[in-house]
């Protein structure tokens, strides 16, 4: 079956640091993958996704590339902001109406002014 | 434009009650999909409407759970003698169309307490 492996967290940084977010994946066929983002009091919302191997999702300064040779998506930043913090959440969706998304775990990333 | 909305926002509901849960999902959106996310954990899929049939239950946990989407629009997540383990957040989601790369649009989400 289909399963999605996030780093555990919490992580916490100081503003302005390098970010990043290992993410590996186990699916069969070819799957997309995301990055959602859980705000504070806020719902899921897509941060970014890529839907073939080698592809890069950027959005907001994050960008993730699929490497279909490492079953990886791992999620960057350059420089991150107090208003970043958040939890993220990587998942697959291998289609063909089956199962819907599979969600890693969630890693809550804390940056500190 | 609006969002997929959820309510109520909070439930709470004692040990062998019935709960109704109510998505609305985006205008147009053809597939509808419901989550149950525990604390400290990921989504985890329950079921999949495309129109008003339910093409995927392979999720819900057991036959206390039951879905509806009897007009291919607003669904019902129906939860029968409901139990302390079923307290969880539940999302609904929407999407277009249901393939591998739609993207799906989530809900805030129902917070479930069971006493």
């Amino acid at each position: 079956g289909n399963s999605v492996t996030q780093m555990e967290g919490p992580v916490t940084l100081s503003e302005e640091a390098f970010l990043t977010i290992n993410c590996t994946y186990t699916a069969t066929g070819y799957p997309s993958l995301f990055w959602y983002v859980q705000y504070p009091g806020e719902g899921l919302q897509l941060l970014l996704k890529a839907t073939k191997a080698d592809d890069k999702g950027s959005n907001k300064g994050f960008e993730a590339t699929y490497r279909k040779e490492t079953t990886s998506f791992h999620l960057e930043k350059g420089s991150v902001q107090v208003s970043d913090s958040a939890v993220y959440f990587c998942a697959l969706d291998s289609g063909g109406g089956a199962d819907g998304l599979t969600f890693g775990k969630g890693t809550h990333l804390i940056i500190q002014p | 434009g609006a969002g997929v909305s959820q309510t109520p926002s909070n439930k709470v509901t004692e040990k062998g009650k019935y709960v109704e849960l109510r998505c609305d999902p985006i205008s147009g959106h053809t597939a509808l999909y419901w989550y149950r996310q525990s604390l400290g954990q990921g989504p985890e899929f329950l079921i999949y409407f495309q129109g008003t049939g339910a093409a995927d239950d392979s999720g819900l946990p057991n036959d206390r759970f039951f879905a509806v989407r009897p007009e291919g629009s607003v669904s019902t997540l129906k939860i029968q003698r409901t139990e302390r383990g079923d307290s969880a957040v539940y999302l609904c989601a929407s999407s277009l169309l249901r393939g591998r790369t739609d993207t799906q649009y989530f809900g805030p989400g129902t917070r479930l307490t069971v006493l």
